[in-house]
Parts: C-alpha cells; sequence; structure tokens
C-alpha cells in the first residue's frame, strides 16, 4: 500500500454512460498525476496537477475526459458518453515536489474501467 | 519508435538466477524510474535515478546518460519477484509534469 487511494477499483458500464473515478493522494503530496494503461502497453499520461492547478493535459485526453482537484487534495476524472475505446486501468499517482529535488511519484491500485 | 524501449518483453527465469532487464530511451531526460506492477494493476517504484547506480536488496539500478541506457539487475531471483518491470523517463526538455513509460517486461521466475 503506497498510501494513494482509488475508487473505484473496478467499474463495468455501457457504452455512452458516464463515470467518474477518485483519487486521494497522499496527503502532504502537492502533485497529482491521472495516467491510462491499455492491456500490454505501459501507462501514458493524461494530466497533471500541481496543487489545484491542471497544468498540463495530454492530447489524449479529449473533450469528453475532465478532471478536477477542487481544494488541492483528492482528485475525480470524468469520462462522458463513454466509447468502448475507453476501457484501460486508470491510474492516479501522487508526489512531493521541493525543488530542485526530483520527485518520485506513488502510484495507486487504479480503477479498471470496462465499457461494454 | 517508443521514446523508451525496453528489452526482453518476456523473461523466464529460474529461481536463483541473475536477471536483467534493458531500457533505452531517445529523449534528453532528467530521471529515470524503474517501476514494478504486479497482477491487478499496483504499481510500485523502485528506483529513481539520474546518474550512476542504486542498490536497493537484491536490486540494481544503473544507468549510462552518454549512452542513453538503463539496466535493471535482479540478483538471486525468486518467485516473488514475478511481476511486470516499467522503465520510465521523465523528459528533461519537455513537460515538467508527466513520465514516459516503455511498455514493460513481464518476469516469471519459477521455482
Amino acid at each position: 500500500d503506497t498510501g494513494v487511494s482509488q475508487d473505484p477499483r473496478h467499474k463495468i458500464t455501457k457504452r455512452g454512460q458516464n463515470v467518474t473515478f477518485r483519487c486521494d493522494p497522499i496527503s502532504e503530496h502537492n502533485r497529482l498525476y491521472w495516467y491510462r494503461q491499455t492491456l500490454g502497453q505501459g501507462p501514458e499520461f493524461l494530466t497533471y496537477f500541481q496543487n489545484e492547478a491542471q497544468l498540463e493535459k495530454s492530447r489524449l485526453l479529449s473533450d469528453r475526459f475532465s478532471a478536477e482537484r477542487p481544494k488541492g487534495s483528492f482528485s475525480t476524472l470524468e469520462i462522458q458518453r463513454t466509447e468502448q475505446g475507453d476501457s484501460a486501468m486508470y491510474l492516479c499517482a501522487s508526489s512531493l515536489v521541493t525543488p530542485p529535488r526530483l520527485d518520485t511519484q506513488y502510484f495507486g491500485p487504479g480503477t479498471r474501467l470496462t465499457v461494454l | 519508435k517508443n521514446e523508451v524501449e525496453q528489452s526482453p518483453q518476456n523473461l523466464t527465469a529460474q529461481e536463483g538466477e541473475f536477471i536483467t532487464i534493458n531500457c533505452s530511451y531517445s529523449v534528453g531526460i532528467s530521471a529515470l524510474h524503474w517501476l514494478q506492477q504486479h497482477p491487478g494493476g499496483g504499481i510500485v517504484s523502485l528506483f529513481m535515478l539520474s546518474s550512476g547506480k542504486k542498490k536497493h536488496g537484491r536490486l540494481i539500478a544503473t544507468i549510462n546518460i552518454q549512452e542513453k541506457h538503463s539496466s535493471l539487475h535482479i540478483t538471486a531471483s525468486h518467485p516473488r519477484d514475478s511481476a511486470v518491470y516499467i522503465c520510465a523517463v521523465r523528459d528533461y526538455g519537455g513537460s515538467q509534469g508527466n513520465l514516459i513509460f516503455g511498455k514493460g517486461t513481464k518476469l516469471s521466475v519459477k521455482p
């Protein structure tokens, strides 16, 4: 257990439905990352937050995806109008960035999404 | 061509064998991570290094910045080492925030 939790661990939904995932980072961590991992592939970056500010979004994050970190603590990732191609493991990671030190990211267990 | 390449993709070893997993990258980096992912998805960070060598227990990670290459070694391998090992780099010239991941090396250690 790294201290990063994600909920739910598994989600099965029908195409066209909306889903929302939650990530609770390690409490003092100021950075929070979302990644997506499909079967047999390494994770791919989606977006990250520094405190409550969303600083970067990958081109993978289409308009159907939105992420928030309203109080700089937990984060949510919402997917609207899900498609079968959204089926993947969604990973959250957090870190404490204290420049100039490089940060180590701590990963949550992931949320496995299956879109039928 | 992926920016981070790992080899081999799959590796089967007998308990006790010395194991090496390789990672090559094509971008300038500020740091390289070795991660371990067990079935079910959980990822654990093993090492973060920007130069030289690090050791933790039976695990050793080395990096050669000039050759853009890193290796992860496992000495006296054990079945509990069975997992996917992922190399990831922090792109020095690009985003400040994200890691670029390799596809992983699936290790299976037989008793």
